[in-house]
């Protein structure tokens, strides 16, 4: 069981916007930065959204990050068939000295 | 364009041992942070040690700590994992990643372990 909490699953239709949420606590998310990574299956991971809300070049704006809290969320606009995929958020944690994932959102374009 | 090729994988035995590497190539290898993270078979992310550009900053997964140990050669360009007293619990694919201002901005393609008997 993951200390950073997202939902197993979610899912959208082309066009629609979806939200993952990902729950911690003050010892990270609370006091560090959320990092988002997307990783299409059997492929590795890519990093999505860096320091809470900020896209690496080559990422779209359909992409946006978040964080409010002990909370943070990822929003996909526009929704396409190539974003269905697994997404992670991870933070550090200062109490355990570790960084964290949560356990992964898998998104399913119907 | 920076490349990490990972190497060293393979079927081991529980209690065996085996050491990981990790080739990097396309930017300045001694200047970064370097990460192993797995993935266990259908699993999620885990975070597994970290190293600093100069050795000094060390950490590891309370999973792994005590058996597991991670290097680096700036001189070879080269970052390891030796993995001791495997469980079976350790099986997952094993990547190597660059960290940069705390984001894991390059992976490479991951080398699978299986400890098995």
């Amino acid at each position: 069981q993951s200390v950073l909490t997202q939902p197993p699953s979610t899912s959208g239709t082309p066009g629609q916007r979806v939200i993952i949420s990902c729950s911690g606590s003050r010892s990270n998310i609370g006091s560090k930065n959320v990092f988002w990574y997307q990783q299409v299956p059997g492929t590795a991971p890519k990093l999505l959204i860096y320091k809470n809300d900020q896209r690496p070049s080559g990422v779209p704006d359909r992409f946006s990050g978040s964080k409010s809290g002990t909370s943070a969320s990822l929003a996909i606009s526009g929704l396409r068939s190539e974003d269905e995929a697994d997404y992670y958020c991870a933070a550090w944690d200062v109490r355990l000295h570790s960084r964290l994932f949560g356990g992964g959102t898998k998104l399913t374009v119907l | 364009e920076v490349q990490l090729v990972e190497s060293g994988g393979g079927l081991v035995q529980p209690g065996g041992c085996l050491r990981l590497s990790c080739a990097a190539s396309g930017f300045t290898f001694n200047t970064y942070t370097m990460n192993w993270v797995r993935q266990a078979p259908g699993k999620g992310l885990e975070w597994i040690s970290s190293i600093s550009h100069n050795d000094y900053f060390i950490y590891y997964s309370d999973l792994v700590k005590g058996r597991f140990t991670v290097s680096r050669d700036n001189a070879k360009n080269s970052l390891y994992l030796q993995m001791n007293s495997l469980r079976a619990e350790d099986t997952a694919i094993y990547y190597c990643v660059r960290e940069d201002d705390e984001s894991f901005d390059f992976w490479g393609q991951g080398t699978l372990v299986t400890v098995s008997s």
